[in-house]
């Protein structure tokens, strides 16, 4: 039962234009979404995040948007550039505490 | 200010021993994560510790595993009796206490099972 889905296992993008990564989530408790991103033999590192009072946060060329309605996420990135190239993965965590739940991952190529 | 440590990056094991890895959280961190990355999937969590207390450990199978985080010294994934189906990277991840805080990775542990 997987309550974080990430549909696209892969994804490939132009440098220069944007990339939209998508996130799914079936558990209505979820209060706050993370993206992290991992690079091969690393450990992912956080990317941004997202607190269920809102419905986008940006950083600089990231943005990620929260459709509760439809219990959705994305990330944007853009432009994108060759070193976002990257396994990309959501997670959420829920009020009763701290547990991240994670989606399966999309692979982001970014070719130049 | 160092980051999450885990070691070894890389452990080979025979059928039938035991593997410990080992992770030191981010300094002032209380709370410490275990996941587990099979070949080609996402991140599994195992289980979720703070110092001396195990929060939540639905995700560890329930033989052969074991974790603890100790008042002193890094957290422990222990598991006894390595089969094939072990081999996997397994990540550590700490964060502050409280609510709606990023989890800061470690590198990983490869663990492969010959």
């Amino acid at each position: 039962d997987q309550q974080v889905k990430q549909n696209s296992p892969s994804l490939s993008v132009q440098e220069g234009r944007i990339s939209i990564l998508n996130c799914d989530y079936t558990n209505s408790m979820f209060d706050y979404f993370l993206w992290y991103k991992k690079y091969p033999a690393e450990g992912p590192t956080f990317l941004i995040s997202i607190s269920s009072i809102k419905d986008k946060n940006e950083d600089g060329r990231f943005t990620v948007f929260l459709n509760k309605s439809a219990k959705h996420l994305s990330l944007h990135i853009v432009p994108s550039q060759p070193g976002d190239s990257a396994v990309y993965f959501c997670a959420a965590s829920a009020n009763a505490g701290n547990m991240l739940t994670f989606g399966g991952g999309t692979r982001l190529m970014v070719k130049p | 200010n160092a980051g999450v440590m885990q070691n070894p990056r890389h452990l080979v094991r025979r059928r039938g021993q035991e593997a410990r890895l080992r992770c030191s959280p981010m300094k002032g961190h209380s709370h410490v994560y275990w996941y587990r990355q099979l070949p080609e999937e996402g991140l599994k969590f195992m289980v979720y510790l703070q110092k001396e207390n195990i929060i939540d450990e639905s995700g560890m199978p329930k033989e052969r595993f074991s974790a603890e985080f100790p008042k002193e010294g890094p957290s422990i994934l222990r598991i006894q009796q390595v089969v094939r189906g072990d081999s996997a990277a397994y990540f550590c991840a700490s964060c502050l206490l409280g609510r709606n805080t990023e989890a800061f990775f470690g590198q990983g542990t490869r663990l492969t099972v010959v």
